[in-house]
Parts: C-alpha cells; structure tokens; sequence
C-alpha cells in the first residue's frame, strides 16, 4: 500500500521569509500524482500544487514550487515570500494512475504559522 | 455549478443511534469518496465509487454504509454511531470525461459530527 509521511507537524516562518515543508512517499507505481493541499480554519480543502511523476521538471504556482526528487521519493513544498494568509495545515497527498479513478493518500499534515 | 455539497454541516448524535451524511455533486464525475479528518490523523478513506452502482472500501470502512445509485449522489450512512466516529467527514469528486480533467479532485465544505 502506497503511503505518504509529512515529518514536521509543525512549523512557523516569519511574514515575507521562505519555508520549506517536507514530504516523503512510498510506492511501486510508475505512473502517479502529488498534491499539496492547504487547508485554512475554514476547513476547506484548496489545491495548492501538483506534479505528474512522469514531468522532470518542478512544477510552480507563483509563490509556491516543490522540489521533486523521483528516485528519492521525496517532494517538498517551498512557499516564498510567506504571507499572513499562508497559515494553515498543509496536506501531501499521493494518487496513483492518471485515470482520475483511485483515491488520495495524504500525509498527516503540517501546521504552518506564520509570524508578523 | 455548485460544486461539492454536503448536509448537514454539524451533527450531533447520541451513541447507537443511526444518519446519513449527504453529498452531492452536479459536475458530472464519476468518481466520488468519503474522507475522515481526526487530529494528527490527515484524511483517511472511508469509501469510495468510480461510478453509479460501483462502491470500494478505504482504509476505514467499518461502521460505515455507502451507495451510489445515481452520479450525482453519494450518501454515507453511520449504522450505529459511536464516540470514535466523532470526526469531520469530507466529501469529494474528479473524473469528468467532459473537461479531461483527470487529477482534480473537488471537496466539499465537510461535516462536523460529534457522537456522545
């Protein structure tokens, strides 16, 4: 069974600073996603990033990127110039195949403060 | 279109007693789950379909009724509540062959339930 570890539970970086939230998973497919989700006291789930295994390249979302390191298994999210808003719990999350059909495995998430 | 919607927002219910926990959605997808939130626990799987008439089980089935008689509906049923399924419960959705979109998974509001 495929399975996703998040190592910080918490985690706090000053207003306008970067941080760097870590991610690690297990699996045997060759053909799957990452996700990172963020969600805010409102509960609400929002997609913040995701990566197609088979693309080399780190995907990006403004102040948002991940570092992907296939053979390592590893997909951290960095977020730039950290603003008040970016304080939530952080979710990675797995899903295997691309068909759109499987479920998310997530990470038990990373609780973000962030400090004026 | 209204997304993902889920009724009621909070529930509180007396042990042993039973409900159901709506979700609907009017994107068209086909596949729809049901998460589990707990503290320090992420989301876990309860049930899901990849289409009308088709149910799996996740990681934490037990306790737990599903069926999906139409694509729009995915009711979750507590057969007999206990304290341990005191949670907040999510639904969610992705696959629509309309817009190709396979990896986006759309999520409710969730659902407050606390069992005394």
């Amino acid at each position: 069974a495929q399975t996703v570890t998040q190592s910080q539970p918490e985690m706090s970086v000053q207003e306008a600073e970067t941080v760097t939230l870590s991610c690690t998973y297990d699996t045997s497919e060759s053909d799957y996603y990452l996700f990172w989700y963020k969600q805010p006291p409102s509960r609400q789930m929002i997609l913040v990033i995701r990566q197609e295994a088979y693309k080399q390249q780190n995907a990006t979302e403004n102040r948002f990127s991940v570092n992907f390191q296939k053979a390592a298994k590893s997909f951290s999210l960095k977020i730039s110039d950290s603003q008040l808003g970016d304080a939530a719990m952080y979710f990675c999350a797995y899903r295997k195949g691309f068909s759109g059909n499987t479920p998310l495995v997530f990470g038990k998430g990373t609780r973000l403060s962030v400090i004026a | 279109n209204a997304g993902v919607t889920q009724t009621p927002k909070f529930q509180v219910l007396k042990t042993g007693q039973s409900m159901t926990l709506q979700c609907a959605q009017d994107m068209n997808h086909e596949y729809m789950s049901w998460y589990r939130q707990d503290p320090g626990m992420g989301l876990r799987l309860i049930h899901y379909s990849v289409g009308a008439g088709i149910t799996d089980q996740g990681e934490v089935p037990n306790g737990y009724n599903v069926s999906r008689s139409t694509t729009e509906d995915f009711p979750l049923r507590l057969l007999s509540a206990a304290p341990s399924q005191t949670s907040v419960y999510f639904c969610a959705s992705s696959y629509s062959l309309r817009t190709g979109k396979t990896y986006e998974q759309y999520f409710g509001p969730g659902t407050r339930l606390t069992v005394t």
